[in-house]
């Protein structure tokens, strides 16, 4: 099956700096991937997905940027606030519905 | 007001006893899933359906097991053989994405199991 690596696990940056978050998959037949943030004590909510017929997508200050190729795919966030304090987690999936996740990275934004 | 319930929020349960947590979604949604939470290591899946009466195991099926006899409910058994079952539990239901893949998964709030 599908196999998500993600970094960094932990993130500190300060108010109004950008963000990175980087994945890796393996499985060459995924074709959908989702960025999920999770608040403490809350479920997993999408903020933004890719197909892969796209090489980037942004949302006003997400972004997100897929390299088929080098099967990695990396979501950014600029101007960060506190409230995007939270864990991120990456997400691939092959067109037989089997989602896996990355392990997460914990991203605080200091005031 | 649509959306995914898990029931309960929180279990407790002795060692050797199996437990069933309850998934139902009102969706209309195809697809639903189990996936197991521990620090650290993200979201691991434990098992999916793509239709009714239809399921596939994930990465750690082993000690689990499920039913989906409806569209909307997809219960997870956890039973004795299952040698760390204390975690957080998630639930999610989606409709098929474009192209034959997934579409955006909704979560349940999840169900936080404590063997004792």
């Amino acid at each position: 099956g599908e196999n998500v690596e993600q970094h960094p696990s932990t993130l500190s940056v300060q108010e109004g700096d950008s963000a990175v978050i980087k994945c890796t998959y393996s499985d060459s037949a995924s074709n959908y991937f989702p960025w999920y943030k999770q608040e403490l004590g809350k479920r997993p909510q999408l903020i933004i997905d890719i197909r892969s017929n796209v090489g980037e997508k942004k949302d006003q200050r997400i972004a997100v940027t897929l390299n088929k190729t080098a099967k990695h795919f990396s979501l950014h966030i600029t101007e960060t606030q506190p409230e995007d304090s939270a864990v991120y987690f990456c997400a691939a999936s092959p067109p037989h519905n089997d989602m896996r996740f990355g392990a997460g990275t914990r991203l605080t934004v200091k005031p | 007001d649509g959306g995914i319930t898990q029931s309960p929020k929180y279990l407790f349960r002795k060692e050797g006893q199996n437990v069933t947590l309850s998934c139902e979604q009102n969706l209309n949604h195809d697809a639903m899933y189990w996936y197991r939470q521990d620090p650290g290591q993200g979201l691991r899946l434990i098992y999916y359906s793509q239709i009714v009466n239809d399921f596939q195991k994930g990465d750690i099926a082993e000690g689990y097991s499920v039913s989906r006899e409806k569209k909307e409910s997809f219960p997870l058994t956890v039973t004795s053989a299952q040698k760390n079952p204390t975690a957080f539990y998630l639930c999610a239901s989606s409709l098929p994405g474009g192209g034959g893949g997934t579409g955006e998964l909704f979560f349940g709030e999840g169900s936080r199991l404590t063997v004792l």
